[in-house]
């Protein structure tokens, strides 16, 4: 299972746009790239997934170079609301049940 | 709606005793999974299972168990042998192939007392 990597916390301001990196370095060719989002005391949110270029959703954006060592969540103009802890998944579409692997996420701060 | 509901929230345990905590799904889903998360940290995985009436341990199975006699079931035992049983347990699902992602329950708070 491909391990990843994410800063352990960043802070912005309301209304600006957060981009939050992941480094993916052993992603397999089947591998898809997920975020989950997580508020406290509550079970991890899907918010978005690719294989490569970009995707877009009504909530976010996600970047994937043409390596697919890396991937950056886009979220556009943050609110309080979306202080939370992210997550960035790697595993393989089909077969056997995938056993995810969940790191300790980033943990994002909006401010006012 | 589908989704998939956890019971209870909150859980209270005395020392040296069993509990179960309940997941149930209506998502049709395949397969489900049981994972931990102790405070500040991510989630590890305890049990899951593919199909019905089989299951495989996680990262962390010693000291739990798991049973699968329906699609839409997959309850968690948490027994006297686990030592830290104090934590957050998730219950997920997923189908198998084709489009990826997990629905999780919203979780149950277990506190040993």
């Amino acid at each position: 299972l491909a391990k990843t990597t994410q800063p352990i916390s960043m802070d912005s301001y309301e209304g600006q746009e957060v981009n939050i990196t992941c480094s993916h370095n052993n992603i397999a060719t089947n591998d898809y790239i997920t975020w989950y989002q997580q508020f406290p005391s509550q079970g991890p949110r899907f918010i978005i997934q690719g294989y490569k270029t970009k995707v877009t959703n009504e909530v976010a954006s996600l970047f994937i170079p043409a390596d697919r060592k890396s991937s950056t969540l886009s979220l556009p103009r943050v609110s309080l609301s979306d202080t939370a802890v992210y997550y960035c998944l790697v595993g393989r579409v089909s077969g056997s049940a995938r056993q995810l692997t969940f790191g300790s996420g980033t943990q994002l701060t909006v401010l006012p | 709606d589908g989704g998939i509901t956890q019971s209870p929230k909150y859980l209270f345990r005395k020392e040296g005793q069993n509990v179960t905590l309940s997941c149930e799904q209506n998502l049709n889903h395949d397969a489900m999974y049981w994972y931990r998360q102790d405070p500040g940290q991510g989630l590890r995985l305890i049990y899951y299972s593919q199909i019905v009436n089989d299951f495989q341990k996680g990262d962390i199975a010693e000291g739990y168990s798991v049973s699968r006699e329906k699609k839409e079931s997959f309850p968690l035992t948490v027994t006297s042998a686990q030592k830290n049983p104090t934590a957050f347990y998730l219950c997920a699902s997923s189908i198998l192939a084709g489009e990826y992602g997990y629905t999780f329950g919203s979780g149950t708070r277990l506190t040993v007392v």
